[in-house]
């Protein structure tokens, strides 16, 4: 079982340009979340999935965009990417929607120019 | 809405030393309160977590502890070791309404163990 798997590991990217960070799970987990890391500012929630086909907005929303079309998948998308969207992005997943562990995927770097 | 503060944001100890985390929160609907632990270039993992029917769960070396009328809750780590050498973040459920499972966390305590 590989979990959580995220692609790609790290990118840089031209400012302007749009990038879809993908996110995978086997577990099939109903529920899952992207999240920003920046230093001294924590782990702040993008969005959110309760379940395949249903999306929430989390804290910090905007110039991302997201879809669950199944279970398995939860891609993130920077339709124009600017220079503060350089972060590490995280994605997660928990089984249901009751309280309880989320299990985080590796990460990707992104690096916006 | 939910705001979880965390202190102190860097701890140095000497191996065998205790170590204590204070995580504050805002929102006293609050009722999880999960503590995670991210080794370098890794995702978070949780480590223990509290509800809050609860005042203190102990597992091994570490141990969180709930103060809800002070809206407070503490990792301590006891015997510390260099693997434990991390960052770690405390986190608080949202009340976002409906059923659903998200956290704020804090903004995260380096932890560096001396051997």
């Amino acid at each position: 079982t590989a979990g959580i798997t995220q692609a790609p590991t790290s990118q840089i990217l031209a400012a302007g340009r749009s990038m879809t960070l993908r996110c995978t799970q086997d577990m099939r987990h109903n529920a899952m979340y992207w999240y920003r890391q920046d230093l001294g500012l924590g782990l702040r929630l993008i969005h959110y999935s309760n379940t395949a086909g249903t999306t929430g907005k989390g804290e910090v929303p905007d110039g991302y965009s997201v879809s669950r079309a199944n279970t398995d998948d939860f891609p993130l998308t920077l339709a124009s990417a600017v220079p503060s969207q350089t972060s590490v992005y995280f994605c997660a997943s928990t089984p249901g929607t009751t309280v309880g562990e989320q299990f985080f995927g590796p990460g990707t770097r992104l690096t916006v120019l | 809405g939910e705001n979880v503060e965390q202190h102190p944001s860097t701890l140095s100890v000497q191996e065998g030393d205790s170590a204590v985390i204070k995580c504050t929160y805002s929102d006293s609907a609050s009722n999880y309160f999960p503590w995670y632990k991210q080794e370098l270039g890794k995702g978070p993992q949780l480590i223990i977590d509290i509800r809050s029917n609860v005042g203190e769960k102990k597992d091994q070396r570490i141990a969180v502890t709930l103060n809800k009328t002070a809206k407070h809750f503490s990792l301590h780590i006891t015997e510390t070791q260099p693997e434990d050498s991390a960052v770690y973040f405390c986190a608080a459920r949202a009340n976002y309404g409906g059923a659903t499972n998200k956290l704020i966390f804090g903004t995260g305590t380096l932890l560096a163990v001396q051997p």
